[in-house]
């Protein structure tokens, strides 16, 4: 079973950031987190993952809560590119990727 | 290059027939995965292939038996499936399974329809 909650569905408007929040208060302290997504049809993309900092690259922003319990994907300028289902992983090495349910990310114009 | 590649991208097969997918990456990762997604379900881990030796099988049944010929080749090859068999395989590479956070990088897939 997904180690994670996800509200199941949000709306942003293009442009704006858009915020995507994950429950994980189980989270052992060798577990990352990890975002993907996965667009119409297509495979799923890695976004980012993290341990305890917050992490940042070309794509998003991650933000942990300090007892790790919950994160915040962000997406600074959201596109209409953007629109996917957003999937939030918690994981251990050597542990299998378990995918919930998601949260399906519609960006409006 | 964080490309997989994954053919055909469309296939259509009856329940008789035999049939083979094909997964491959160029990167240098050492693991190497098959997932199943039914329409409107997020992906589900069939196998997983560490160092070309099958490390994890998801209880899958026998009707899809996958392998890795090489570090960079993955297959699946698939007899006597059933029309619930139908969905979208996805494969992914990732550096090594254990040993580090080691994110998945997946190929766009296969759509899979059985009649």
């Amino acid at each position: 079973d997904a180690k994670t909650t996800q509200p199941p569905s949000m709306d942003c408007a293009e442009g704006r950031a858009a915020n995507l929040p994950c429950n994980h208060s189980t989270i052992s302290g060798n577990e990352y987190v990890y975002w993907y997504r996965q667009i119409h049809s297509q495979g799923p993309q890695y976004i980012i993952h993290g341990l305890k900092n917050n992490e940042t690259n070309e794509m998003a922003s991650l933000i942990i809560t300090e007892d790790r319990k919950s994160s915040t994907l962000i997406l600074p300028h959201a596109t209409l590119r953007d629109t996917a289902v957003y999937y939030c992983i918690v994981r251990n090495y050597g542990q299998n990727f378990v995918f919930g349910p998601g949260t399906r990310l519609s960006v409006l114009p | 290059d964080t490309e997989v590649t994954q053919t055909p991208k469309h296939l259509v097969m009856g329940m008789t027939n035999k049939k083979s997918l094909k997964c491959e990456q160029h990167m240098g990762h050492r693991a190497m995965y098959w997932y199943k997604q039914k329409a409107k379900k997020p992906p589900e881990l069939m196998f997983v292939y560490s160092y070309e030796k099958l490390s994890i099988n998801e209880s899958v049944p026998s009707r899809f038996s996958p392998e890795c010929p090489n570090s960079s080749l993955l297959n699946l090859h698939l007899h006597a499936l059933q029309p619930e068999d139908s969905a979208l395989y996805l494969c992914a590479s990732s550096l090594e399974f254990t040993g580090g956070p080691n994110e998945q990088y997946f190929g766009p897939g296969t759509r899979l329809t059985v009649t």
